[in-house]
C-alpha cells in the first residue's frame, strides 16, 4: 500500500513572496504523483501530475513541481503567490495512474496568503 | 458540459435515517468514485465503479452501500445514518484507467448527522 505525508498542515506566506509545500510519498512500487487543489466550498482541481519523463514538472496557475524519487518526494512550488491562491492543496499518489480507484490523498495543506 | 453534478449539495439528517446522494456525469466515464473528507484527514475512498454493474470497497466502505446501473450515474447510500457519517462527500469520474487522464470531481456534498 501507498502513503503521503504533507508535511506542513498550514503554510502562511506573504503575497509576492515565493512557496513550497511539501509532500513525500511511500510505495512499494513506482506511483504516478499528483497535486490539486481545492477552493473553499468547491471540489478539486488538478494542479499538475508527474506520470514519467522529465521530473520537472509544470501546471497550472504558474504552479510546478519536483518529482525527486531518491528522496520520494514530490514538493510544490511557486515563485511569486497571489491573493487568488489561498486554498487547501493536496498532494495525492496512484499506482494504477489515477483512475477512480486508486488515488491515495495527503490530508493537506491550507495555504494562506497575507497581504 | 455539466461535468460531475453530485445534489444535494447540502443536507441534514437525523441519526438512524437514511438517504441517497446522487452522483451524475455527462462524459461517458468508466470509472467513477465516492470519497469523504473530515478535517484534518484528506479524502478517503469510501467505493469505486470501474464499469456499469460493477463496485467495489475502497478504504472506508463501512455504512455506505452503491450501485451503477447505467454509466452515468453512481448514487451513494446511507442506510441508517450515524454522526460519524457528519462529512463532506465528493464524487469523481474519468475516462479510463491510463494515467493520463484526468480526474474530474463534483463539487460537494455537505452532511451533517444529528
Amino acid at each position: 500500500a501507498q502513503s503521503v505525508t504533507q508535511l506542513d498542515s498550514q503554510v502562511p506566506v506573504f503575497e509576492e513572496a515565493p512557496v513550497e509545500l511539501r509532500c513525500n510519498y511511500s510505495s512499494s512500487v513506482s506511483v504516478y504523483l499528483f497535486w490539486y487543489v481545492q477552493y473553499p466550498n468547491q471540489g478539486l482541481q488538478l494542479l499538475l501530475k508527474y506520470l514519467s519523463g522529465s521530473t520537472l514538472v509544470k501546471g497550472i496557475n504558474g504552479f510546478e513541481a519536483e518529482f525527486n524519487k531518491s528522496q520520494t518526494s514530490f514538493h510544490l512550488r511557486k515563485p511569486s503567490v497571489h491573493i487568488s491562491d489561498t486554498a487547501e492543496y493536496f498532494c495525492a499518489v496512484s499506482v494504477s495512474g489515477g483512475g477512480a480507484d486508486g488515488l491515495t490523498f495527503g490530508k493537506g495543506t491550507h495555504l494562506i496568503i497575507q497581504p | 458540459n455539466a461535468g460531475v453534478t453530485q445534489t444535494p449539495k447540502f443536507q441534514v439528517l437525523k441519526t438512524g435515517q437514511s438517504m441517497t446522494l446522487q452522483c451524475a456525469q455527462d462524459m461517458n466515464h468508466e470509472y467513477m468514485s465516492w470519497y469523504r473528507q473530515d478535517p484534518g484527514m484528506g479524502l478517503r475512498l469510501i467505493h469505486y465503479s470501474v464499469g456499469a454493474g460493477i463496485t467495489d470497497q475502497g478504504e472506508v466502505p463501512n455504512g455506505y452501500n452503491v450501485s451503477r446501473s447505467t454509466t452515468e450515474d453512481f448514487p451513494l447510500r446511507l442506510l441508517s445514518a450515524a454522526p460519524s457519517q457528519t462529512s463532506v462527500y465528493f464524487c469523481a469520474s474519468t475516462f479510463n484507467r491510463g494515467p493520463g487522464n484526468t480526474i474530474y470531481f463534483g463539487e460537494g456534498s455537505w452532511l451533517t448527522v444529528v
